[in-house]
């Protein structure tokens, strides 16, 4: 079973930053928090990952409560290109990924 | 970034014929290649870890002699669906392990089965 929980939808206005929660209460100190989303009909893409520490890179950034029992993806400017599900995954080691049923994003114009 | 590549896209084939699915790490090796499953509006669910140059571990629920798969290099892992009926149609997507210390996983881009 996945360990996180998000919302099932969200809709962000194209232009705006999109903010898109993860509750993972269980996580242990190993744990890193991983983001993945998936366009419709294409594998998974590979957005950011943290610790403990706040992370941004060219697509995102990701932001993890200090207690680390939650976090926040943001795309700060979100395009109709960005609708997609995403996935809020925690993982340990060289592990498969255990997807849960994601947020679907939609981007409206 | 790293690439994966799957091949057949997609494909059409009729009950009780074998389909074969690959997938390939262009410029990374991957002793470790993982196969999921994804049925229309659902998650993916994992199907089995591939380990290169031995054999694959399967989920509960999967049938090791139904799905067979394959990593006989480190570049490469085949998924064949044998005896493929109608509800073997489905999304089917590898990644592979960079084998780096994120424990980032790159993704193929899937392969669309569909069984008549």
């Amino acid at each position: 079973d996945a360990k996180t929980t998000q919302p099932p939808s969200m809709d962000c206005a194209e232009g705006r930053a999109a903010n898109l929660p993860c509750n993972h209460s269980t996580i242990s100190g190993n744990e890193y928090v991983y983001w993945y989303r998936q366009i419709h009909s294409q594998g998974p893409q590979y957005i950011i990952h943290g610790l403990k520490n706040n992370e941004t890179n060219e697509m995102a950034s990701l932001i993890i409560t200090e207690d680390r029992k939650s976090s926040t993806l943001i795309l700060p400017h979100a395009t109709l290109r960005d609708t997609a599900v995403y996935y809020c995954i925690v993982v340990s080691g060289n592990t498969p990924l255990v997807f849960g049923k994601g947020t679907r994003l939609s981007v409206i114009a | 970034g790293a690439v994966v590549s799957q091949h057949p896209s997609r494909v059409i084939c009729k009950s009780g014929t074998s389909v074969k699915i690959e997938c390939r790490s262009l410029d990374f090796q991957a002793t470790t290649m993982f196969w999921y499953r994804q049925f229309p509006k659902q998650s993916l669910m994992l199907m089995a870890t591939s380990n290169e140059g031995s054999k694959a571990t399967y989920e509960q629920g999967v049938e090791k002699d139904k799905f067979l798969i394959n990593h006989a290099s480190l570049t490469l892992s085949t998924l064949t669906v044998t005896s493929a009926h109608p509800e073997d149609s489905s999304f089917y997507i590898c990644s592979a392990d960079s084998g780096a210390s994120s424990y980032e996983q790159y993704f193929g881009p899937g392969t669309r089965l569909t069984v008549t």
